[in-house]
């Protein structure tokens, strides 16, 4: 399975501010998912990232609000801008599993989040 | 619209004791999977079952698929108080096996 970090790993930010995620993951992947889990909600995928293209975001999420930078094939960076408290939440990022690593395709490997809180 | 929704939204149960969770989605779906997340931490993948599956097991877990109700339940046995967590379902649909539409989840507390 793919190990994945994620920083920071918590924050604490003023609103009108921006703030960084970064994520790492051990092994080349093809595909990032970055996903945000609001207070007590389920997951809700924001975008896709892939290596070399602009990331495809998902209805309700965009581009100047979250923009996403895939460098390379190990990591990626989501940016909350112009931050307000409606975005504290849990950002997540996740990759696909691979067949033979004790996963398939289908499932996703996820990092340990970063939890962030707007004032 | 909410694609998986879980019941009951919160479950407590005593060790020793079986706990089992559903999930109902809303339209044809290629596969569907459980995941775990501990205080609100990164998710851990337990189990997946696919559209042509009925019942599938792994350890003291026990998936089922009834895709005529478009509903899927999760079945732990012999309940430890380390299984204390949410539990997600997501589901991935159409041309897409990536993208997973996650339900809002059953927090379950194991009682020692």
């Amino acid at each position: 399975s793919a190990v994945i970090s994620q920083k920071p790993s918590r924050d604490i930010c003023q609103r009108g501010t921006s703030l960084t995620i970064q994520c790492q993951v051990d092994s080349q992947v093809t595909m990032m998912f970055w996903y945000r889990q609001q207070p007590g909600q389920s997951l809700t995928l924001i975008a896709t990232a892939n290596q070399g293209s602009e990331a495809t975001y998902e209805s309700g999420f965009v581009i100047d609000k979250f923009p996403i930078s895939r460098p390379n094939l190990t990591f990626s960076t989501l940016t909350v801008s112009n931050m307000s408290p409606e975005d504290s939440s849990i950002y997540l990022c996740s990759v696909p599993g691979s067949r033979g690593g004790g996963g398939t395709q289908e499932t996703q490997y996820f990092g340990p989040g970063t939890r962030l809180l707007v004032l | 619209s909410q694609q998986g929704e879980e019941d009951p939204q919160a479950l407590s149960i005593q060790e020793g004791e079986n706990a089992t969770m559903n999930c109902s989605y809303k339209t044809s779906i290629n596969n569907l999977q459980w995941y775990r997340q501990n205080s609100g931490r990164g998710l851990v993948h337990l189990i997946l079952i696919r559209s042509n599956e009925r019942e599938k097991h792994s350890g003291r877990l026990r998936v089922t698929l009834d895709t005529s109700k478009k509903s899927s339940s999760l079945l732990i046995t012999a309940s430890r108080a380390a299984d204390t967590a949410s539990y997600f379902c997501a589901t991935s649909s159409g041309g897409s096996n990536y993208k997973l539409t996650f339900g809002k989840g059953t927090l379950l507390t194991v009682n020692p």
